[in-house]
């Protein structure tokens, strides 16, 4: 059980483009998830926490407009990345925390590399 | 600004041989310290700690928390080579429990 999902797993796209990142609680619900950034050789850095239903909480230094993130549902969030440049470039990683389940458990999806060419 | 801070940075090693992570950590409201290894792609989970002085253990891997003097480490005993990963440290902390990554400790183990 606890598995999330993201997709696409991997996505090349050309600067100023947007591009959409899903990430999807399969067997439970989450009323939060978390996105990660995490550039080459680098520990993961905390971007957003989502919470269904109301807007994300993003950490300092990274921008709400072009990191735009929506938590529609208990199974669902997504992050849009807008007019992408190169150093957009990087691997995304969602986590997710269960509806009543153990609050210091949070479950990983297998992550988005991103490429802006 | 909380703060984890993991040594070493790398590690080379021979199979058999036992390595000891460590992780450091200031933060404010302190949940929980977890620790995770990665391959190529998201991390998998090792092991959760919140109480100190208790050992956790899952095969040839350990870890024990000190809340005292604020650090953990991970053991390792009789490596392989599939252990060779990036070992991250994270904190949880505050009401939204979000996780705080050290930099990770390259972990190569030769044949």
């Amino acid at each position: 059980g606890a598995v999330v999902s993201q997709h696409p797993s991997w996505v090349i796209c050309k600067s100023g483009t947007s591009v959409k990142i899903e990430c999807r609680s399969l067997d439970f619900q989450a009323t939060t998830m978390f996105w990660y950034r995490q550039f080459p050789k680098q520990s993961l850095m905390l971007m957003a926490t989502s919470n269904e239903g109301s807007k994300a909480t993003y950490e300092q230094g990274v921008e709400k407009d072009k990191f735009l993130i929506n938590h529609a549902s208990l199974t669902l969030s997504t992050l849009t990345v807008t007019s992408a440049h190169p150093e957009d470039s990087s691997f995304y990683i969602c986590s997710a925390r269960e509806v009543g389940g153990d609050p210091y458990e949070q479950y990983f999806g297998p992550g988005t590399r991103l490429t802006v060419t | 600004e909380d703060k984890v801070v993991q040594s070493p940075l790398s590690l080379v090693v021979h199979e058999g041989d036992t390595v000891t992570l460590n992780c450091s950590y200031e933060v404010t409201n302190f949940r929980s310290l977890l620790w995770y290894k990665q391959e190529k792609k998201a991390p998998t989970f090792l092991f959760m700690l919140t109480s100190s002085g208790i050992e956790k253990k899952s095969g040839r891997l350990s870890s024990i928390l000190d809340k005292k003097e604020l650090f953990s480490i991970l053991n390792i005993t009789a490596t392989q080579t599939g252990d060779s990963a990036v070992y991250l440290c994270a904190v949880q902390s505050g009401s939204a429990r979000q996780l705080t990554f050290g930099s990770g400790t390259q972990l190569t183990v030769l044949p």
